[in-house]
């Protein structure tokens, strides 16, 4: 089946540093969505990107659809203690029915130490 | 309430329990799945239901039994569990009718099965 390919699969920074993570695939994608889960809770979406080449921003948060559409990076900038969680890139395959046809990542575990 | 909401938070099964995990979603979406997320693994799917019909299947064993008896509510009714089943799972909902809406998630119900 399609696999996503996140990493890194954890990072340890310090408030303030910028973060960077990525998903690639052998397959193409006609969607990427860029998940973040806190502890407890279920994943809430961050930025969603439906062009390939567009890049989008949401705050201190940026992210890019691949030109090749099998890949998609997630930035953070200025990192602060209440982005510690879990990232998890998402992948919409093209053609098909879309019903439930997300390929997640495995995630990145992100720990910010003030 | 507004957004994917599940019940219970937190349920702890023996073996040769039956119980049902509820969800219920308020913001009018015609599909809705259930997910299945274990320590460093990829997000599972499980089912995926389209105004009230299951279009996905994905080979979840049959001790796992959804019920969609309309496009507000998902049910999954677990019965003779294994520990191995013991994991978060996630009710989500989607628009899926005229374009296509990234997925919602609830906080999920954590399982453990003793």
């Amino acid at each position: 089946g399609q696999q996503l390919n996140q990493s890194p699969q954890s990072m340890f920074i310090q408030e303030g540093e910028d973060v960077s993570m990525n998903c690639t695939s052998s397959s193409i994608f006609n969607t990427w969505l860029w998940y973040k889960q806190d502890p407890g809770e279920g994943p809430v979406l961050l930025i969603a990107l439906y062009k390939a080449g567009e890049l989008t921003s949401n705050g201190r948060l940026t992210a890019q659809f691949g030109i090749t559409r099998k890949d998609s990076f997630l930035n953070i900038s200025a990192s602060i203690p209440s982005d510690v969680g879990i990232y998890f890139c998402a992948g919409l395959r093209a053609g098909g029915t879309s019903y439930g046809k997300l390929t997640f990542g495995q995630g990145t575990i992100l720990t910010v130490h003030p | 309430e507004t957004g994917v909401t599940q019940t219970p938070r937190h349920l702890v099964m023996g073996m040769t329990n039956k119980k049902s995990l509820k969800c219920e979603q308020h913001l009018g979406h015609n599909a809705m799945y259930w997910y299945k997320q274990s320590a460093k693994k990829p997000l599972e799917l499980m089912f995926v239901y389209n105004f009230k019909e299951q279009t996905e299947n994905n080979s979840v064993p049959s001790r796992f039994s959804p019920e969609c008896p309309n496009s507000s509510h998902l049910f999954l009714h677990l019965h003779t569990l294994q520990p191995e089943d013991s994991a978060l799972y996630l009710c989500a909902s989607s628009q899926d009718r005229e374009g296509w809406t990234p997925l919602h998630f609830g906080n999920g119900t954590r399982l453990t099965v003793t």
